[in-house]
């Protein structure tokens, strides 16, 4: 069945750093989503990208999907300590396969 | 998520006991899926309902049971066939190629 991969799974940020968090599947995806959850929240939904090579941003956050539909990337910039938490990537369609997240923590 | 409900927040479960935890969304959206969360982990699929009267199993459905009599409603029972069932178990609507929303979850510990 689908996979998909998230690394790193951890990311310590100093902050008003960027860094980059990926997404692989083992599979050809027809979408793929980013979540967002909170320490001790649920997940919120960030984006969907649905085009190969699509790009797209919000702010300081600038998510790619790779022209195979195989991989996509969340790059921030500037990181705040607003941008604590776990950042997932999803999927497919019905049947979503959420990868392991990478966590976030920044210092101030 | 404005829009699911789960309840309770918190359950204890005793050993050979069931629990039921509760779904219940106003989104009018067809698909309903329940999820578990382990610490430091992802979201692993335990059953998905794209239609009312119709669910399927997902990837971790073994010591679980799910109904879906009522659009609104996807509540899901945890049996004592399970044996590790101290999660945080979330309930999401919508999908297909459409963003999912969560409810707030249920945190599951045994007794």
């Amino acid at each position: 069945g689908q996979q998909v991969m998230q690394i790193p799974q951890y990311q310590h940020v100093q902050e008003g750093e960027d860094f980059t968090t990926y997404c692989n599947s083992s599979t050809t995806l027809s979408n793929i989503q980013w979540y967002k959850q909170r320490p001790g929240g649920h997940p919120v939904f960030l984006i969907q990208l649905v085009k190969s090579g699509e790009v797209k941003k919000q702010k300081r956050l600038t998510f790619q999907f790779g022209e195979a539909k195989k991989n996509s990337s969340l790059h921030i910039t500037a990181t705040q300590t607003t941008d604590v938490g776990t950042y997932f990537c999803a999927g497919d369609d019905y049947k979503l396969s959420f990868g392991a997240g990478t966590t976030v923590t920044v210092r101030a | 998520d404005g829009g699911i409900t789960q309840s309770p927040k918190y359950l204890f479960r005793k050993e050979g006991q069931n629990v039921t935890l509760s779904c219940e969304q106003n989104l009018n959206h067809d698909a309903m899926y329940w999820y578990r969360q382990d610490p430091g982990q992802g979201l692993r699929l335990i059953y998905y309902s794209q239609i009312v009267n119709d669910f399927q199993k997902g990837d971790i459905a073994e010591g679980y049971s799910v109904s879906r009599e009522k659009k609104e409603s996807f509540p899901l029972t945890v049996t004592s066939a399970q044996k590790n069932p101290t999660a945080f178990y979330l309930c999401a609507s919508g999908g297909g190629n459409q963003p999912q929303h969560f409810g707030d979850g249920t945190r599951l510990s045994i007794l």
